[in-house]
Formats: structure tokens, sequence, C-alpha cells
């Protein structure tokens, strides 16, 4: 069975400091979908990023960027300029690919708190 | 584009009564999902739609929980009899081809 994990429950980054948030997972399949969504206050579940894994090259999204290791099952999220507005839970989410099962594995959640 | 709609947005039942909460997914997805979140259990998948037809209900609780989804453009969950330990926020999420998945704004149900 797939598993997602966040070994950071808490970060904390100064304002316009560059944090990097970790998850590994565990899989047997070859091809998969890695997301990172964002959490605020407000509980809404706000897709970040996503990487396909049969491309190599890292996704970036403005200020949020991966790195992608395949071979080590690692998938971290670098958030950089941070601003008041990153503060959130962030979780490291996994799904198969092809339709063999459509199911969102998530992490348990790293709570990023932003410092003026 | 309008995302995913979701009503109530809160609501708070006694216990015994029938909740039902509702979704509109985004126009054109094919995958519709219902999540439930709490604090002890995270984020768990109770039930998804592939066009209209229920795929994998394995994460339903017990009988008191039904998903229903009878046109593309709408979903019910629907809880009967509801229970204090089903306080949760429940999230719809749809979904083009099944891979990303948008997420709606979530219900916050407290049960008395």
């Amino acid at each position: 069975a797939q598993t997602v994990t966040q070994s950071q429950p808490e970060m904390s980054v100064q304002e316009a400091e560059t944090v990097t948030l970790s998850c590994t997972y565990d899989t047997s399949e070859s091809d998969y979908y890695l997301f990172w969504y964002k959490q605020p206050p407000s509980r809404q579940m706000i897709l970040v990023i996503r990487q396909e894994a049969y491309k190599q090259q890292n996704a970036t999204e403005n200020r949020f960027s991966v790195n992608f290791q395949k071979a080590a099952k690692s998938f971290s999220l670098k958030i950089s300029d941070s601003q008041l507005g990153d503060a959130a839970m962030y979780f490291c989410a996994y799904t198969g690919y092809g339709g063999a099962t459509n199911k969102l594995i998530f992490g348990t959640g790293t709570l990023l708190a932003v410092q003026p | 584009d309008a995302g995913v709609i979701q009503s109530p947005r809160h609501e708070v039942t006694e216990m015994g009564q029938e909740v039902t909460l509702r979704c509109k997914p985004i126009s054109g997805h094919d995958y519709l999902f219902w999540y439930r979140q709490t604090m002890m259990r995270g984020l768990e998948l109770l039930i998804y739609f592939n066009n209209n037809v229920p795929i994998d209900d394995s994460g339903m609780p017990e009988d008191r929980f039904s998903a229903k989804m009878p046109n593309a453009s709408f979903s019910t969950l629907k809880i009967q009899p509801s229970e204090p330990r089903d306080s949760a926020v429940y999230f719809c999420a749809s979904s083009p081809r099944g891979d990303t998945q948008y997420f709606g704004p979530g219900t916050r149900l407290t049960v008395l």
C-alpha cells in the first residue's frame, strides 16, 4: 500500500526567507502524481503544485518549487520569498496513474508559521 | 470559472437527525470525491464517482452514510441518523481525469 510521510509537524520561517518542507512516500508503482496542497485557517484545500513522476524536470509555480527525487522517493516543497499569506498547513499527497486508483493519499501535514 | 461549490458551509444538528451535504463539481470534470477531515484521522476518502457512477465506497464508515450523484452537476452525502462522532469537515473535490483534484470550501458539521 502507498504511504506518504511528512516528518516535520511544524516549521517556522521569517518573512522574505526561504523554507523547505519535506515529504517522502512509498509506492511500488512507476507512474504516479504527487501534489502539495495548502490549507489556511479558512480550511479551504488549495492546490499549490503538482508533479508527474514520469517527468524528470521539477515543477515550479511562481515562488513554489519542488525537489523531486524519484529513486529516493522524496518530494520536498521550497517556498521562496515567504509571505505572511503563506502561513498554513501544507499537505503532501500521492495518487496513482492510469485510473487504477484515484484515491489521494495524504501525509499528516506540516504547519508553517511565517514570522514578520 | 466557478470552483467546486458546497452547501451548507456550516451545519449544526442534533444527534439522530438526518444531514444532507451538497456538492456541485466544476463543469466538465468527470470525477467527484467526498472526503472527511478530523483531527484524529486526518483526511479520509469516503467515496468517489466517475461519470456519476460510484467507483469506490470502501471509505464510507457505515450504513448510516450514503452518497448519490444523480447527474454530472450534483452530488449529495447523507448521514442518517447522525451521531456526535460524525462531527468533521466534509470536503467535495472534482477532477477532470481523476488525477488532479480541486477541492470545495468544505462543510463544517457539528452534531450535538
